[in-house]
């Protein structure tokens, strides 16, 4: 079955370590996005990329880097600058120039 | 600021009656629209959109109203299912410039909680 296996699903990190997670896709979509969701907010974009070895800033990318290797694959790094990176971050990819996402099942990330 | 809002944080509806769930918008730029649907722990699934070149789009129980000159869209299911419970997701598209960048760069609304009682 094709779709976007994220993980660690559940993620617990100390402050001030940086943490990379896993976002992979066998749909074989071109573009790839990171989302962050907060308790009572919508989604907000981190990061986004159209193709292998390029990507571009979303609305809140401050304290996040991210990788375009291959296609299938688009990790997400949150860095000990991110303020407040307790949130539940989404992965989703689409064909190219398309507003349908296809999400994963998304990973909760729990700063002690 | 919130370009997209929806102001329900949550609804309530029993089953077979309708749901409606309503959604705000103040960027003028906006041309595509959509419905998510998510249960818990999940990630959002794509439910129906509408282009802002039609003001009603259709799929099944589900429809979705767009008002332009009020900047606002409405998802309605008739009827309303005990499964359809859900948080509930609008978001917005604005226009693809030359370089197709804006495609896949959505923003949300804060979502709706829909319950529907059997």
């Amino acid at each position: 079955d094709g779709g976007i296996t994220q993980s660690p699903k559940y993620l617990f990190r100390k402050e001030g370590q940086n943490v990379t997670l896993s976002c992979e896709q066998n749909l074989n979509h071109d573009a790839m996005y990171w989302y962050r969701q907060d308790p009572g907010q919508g989604l907000r974009l981190i990061y986004y990329s159209q193709i292998v070895n390029d990507f571009q800033k979303g609305d809140i990318a401050e304290g996040y880097s991210v990788s375009r290797e291959k296609k299938e694959s688009f990790p997400l790094t949150v860095t000990s600058a991110q303020k407040n990176p307790t949130a539940f971050y989404l992965c989703a990819s689409s064909i190219v120039q398309a507003n349908v996402l296809t999400f994963g099942a998304g990973s909760r990330l729990t700063v002690l | 600021d919130q370009q997209v809002k929806q102001n329900s944080p949550s609804l309530s509806v029993q089953e077979g009656r309708i749901s409606i769930l309503n959604c705000d918008y103040t960027n003028s730029m906006f041309d595509y629209f959509l419905w998510y649907k998510k249960y818990p722990a999940e990630g959002p699934t794509f439910l129906i959109s509408i282009s802002s070149i039609k003001d009603k789009n259709e799929d099944g129980r589900f429809t979705v109203f767009l008002n332009k000159s009020a900047k606002h869209l409405s998802l309605h299911i008739v009827p309303s299912q005990p499964g359809d419970s859900a948080v509930y997701f609008c978001a917005a598209s604005g226009q693809a410039n030359a370089g197709g960048t804006s495609y896949g760069k959505l923003t949300f609304g804060q979502g709706t909680i829909l319950t529907v009682h059997p």
